[in-house]
């Protein structure tokens, strides 16, 4: 079965430090999301993805983050000044339409 | 605005029975529901998937159902097993321009040998 992959499985950083984490999507998909779940919370969305451009955020997607999709294969959620609320286990995910999304297995994101 | 709610928060049960995972929606306008589900700091794994016109889907000992227009959907597992342990979360992707995913905080299901 095609995967949705992510890069890197665990990122340390301290406060103010830019993150950039790494996702690629399965190769035929046109939607892309990021999600994130702090941990012992519901998992959250924060922004959707469609033909280049966001088709929707959501209140936590403030100007602190942006997402890329650099080439053909990778999608990009930055975060550029990190807080310690932004530890979270982010998960991409895609899907061709309004079916079944995949999701990556996620990345842990620990600020110090 | 949507809101998942899934009962009970945490479950322990001996191993061979069969049990059920309750899963409820306040708004039934949905184009599916999704079962998934999440191993201690791992990620999400996708069980089944149940379109708004359908009324149950199975997979192997699973078994999930909906009931749209109550905004209920249940997930049934039989005969479980000590590897069945995990939290299972139900996450409702509603219908209109909104394409996201709207998430219960899940049921922490062990399951004793």
């Amino acid at each position: 079965e095609p995967e949705v992959t992510q890069t890197p499985s665990h990122q340390v950083t301290q406060m103010g430090q830019e993150v950039i984490l790494r996702c690629v999507p399965i190769s035929n998909h046109l939607y892309f999301y990021w999600y994130r779940q702090i941990l012992g919370q519901k998992v959250e969305f924060l922004v959707s993805f469609y033909n280049n451009e966001i088709s929707e955020k959501s209140e936590i997607f403030d100007d602190q983050f942006s997402v890329e999709r650099p080439d053909g294969s990778n999608f990009t959620l930055k975060i550029r000044s990190t807080k310690l609320e932004d530890s979270a286990m982010y998960f991409c995910a895609s899907t061709g339409g309004p079916a079944r999304k995949y999701f990556g297995p996620g990345t842990r994101l620990t600020v110090t | 605005k949507q809101e998942v709610t899934q009962i009970p928060a945490a479950l322990s049960v001996p191993e061979g029975e069969n049990l059920v995972l309750n899963c409820s929606f306040t708004d039934s306008a949905i184009y599916n529901l999704q079962w998934f589900r999440q191993d201690p700091g791992k990620g999400l794994t996708s069980l089944l998937l149940i379109q708004s016109s359908q009324r149950e889907q199975t997979s192997g000992r699973l078994n999930a159902s909906l009931d749209k227009s109550s905004g209920r959907s249940t997930l049934y597992i039989a005969a479980s097993q000590p590897g069945d342990s995990a939290t299972y979360l139900c996450a409702v992707y509603n219908a209109g321009n909104n394409r996201k995913l709207i998430w219960g905080l899940g049921t922490s299901l062990a399951v004793n040998p």
